[in-house]
């Protein structure tokens, strides 16, 4: 079974610098998709950035961007500049790949909440 | 369509009561996914439907819970004679099935407390 593991309960970040939540995986797949969600107090979760495991290149989303470390089974998420909206609840999610049997069902890990500091 | 909705968005209700949410995914999603999130945890999977099919259920999905999904459209998920360990947000989240769709839209869920 897979497990997604977030060893940061809390995190937080001076307004306008650059904070990095740590995710680590375990799988036995070889393709699969990695994503950082954002929880926000009371409302929905929103994706922030995905990851295929099969492209190299690490994803960029504006202001927020991955270390993808395949055979670590590492999946860090920079937040750079950060802003007063980005306080949330932060969760790494895993689904298989779709292609080689998997659906869609994420697993979680049990989030980093992260403060920004005025 | 403004995305996923989920009502009540709030319920308590007292231990062996029944309760029944709603889940309104996005018009077009062909996929929908029912997960349990309680304190201080990460959302867990409990079932999802390929249009009305219900494909997968969880462990975590006792006989207590049944979901349903009539006609592809809306979800209801039915807790009966809940617990109080039944107490969590309950997410719906809607996604479409296709390649290179791999995107899950969450709805605000549904907070059920049991007393």
């Amino acid at each position: 079974a897979q497990t997604v593991t977030q060893s940061q309960p809390e995190m937080s970040v001076q307004e306008a610098e650059t904070v990095t939540l740590s995710c680590t995986y375990d799988t036995s797949e070889s393709d699969y998709y990695l994503f950082w969600y954002k929880q926000p107090p009371s409302r929905q979760m929103i994706l922030v950035i995905r990851q295929e495991a099969y492209k190299q290149q690490n994803a960029t989303e504006n202001r927020f961007s991955v270390n993808f470390q395949k055979a670590a089974k590492s999946f860090s998420l920079k937040i750079s500049d950060s802003q007063l909206g980005d306080a949330a609840m932060y969760f790494c999610a895993y689904h298989p790949d779709l292609y080689a049997g998997g659906n869609e069902k994420l697993t979680f890990g049990t989030g980093t909440r992260l403060t920004i500091i005025p | 369509d403004t995305g996923v909705s989920q009502d009540p968005r709030h319920k308590i209700t007292k231990r062996g009561q029944n309760v029944t949410f709603r889940c309104d995914p996005i018009s077009e999603h062909n996929r929908l996914y029912w997960y349990r999130q309680t304190l201080g945890q990460g959302p867990e999977f409990l079932t999802y439907f390929q249009n009305e099919a219900q494909l997968e259920k969880s462990r975590l999905l006792s006989d207590r819970f049944s979901a349903e999904r009539p006609k592809g459209s809306f979800s209801t998920l039915e807790i009966q004679r809940t617990e109080q360990g039944d107490s969590a947000m309950y997410l719906c989240a809607s996604s479409l099935r296709g390649e290179g769709n791999t995107e899950a839209f969450f709805g605000q869920g549904t907070r059920l407390t049991v007393v």
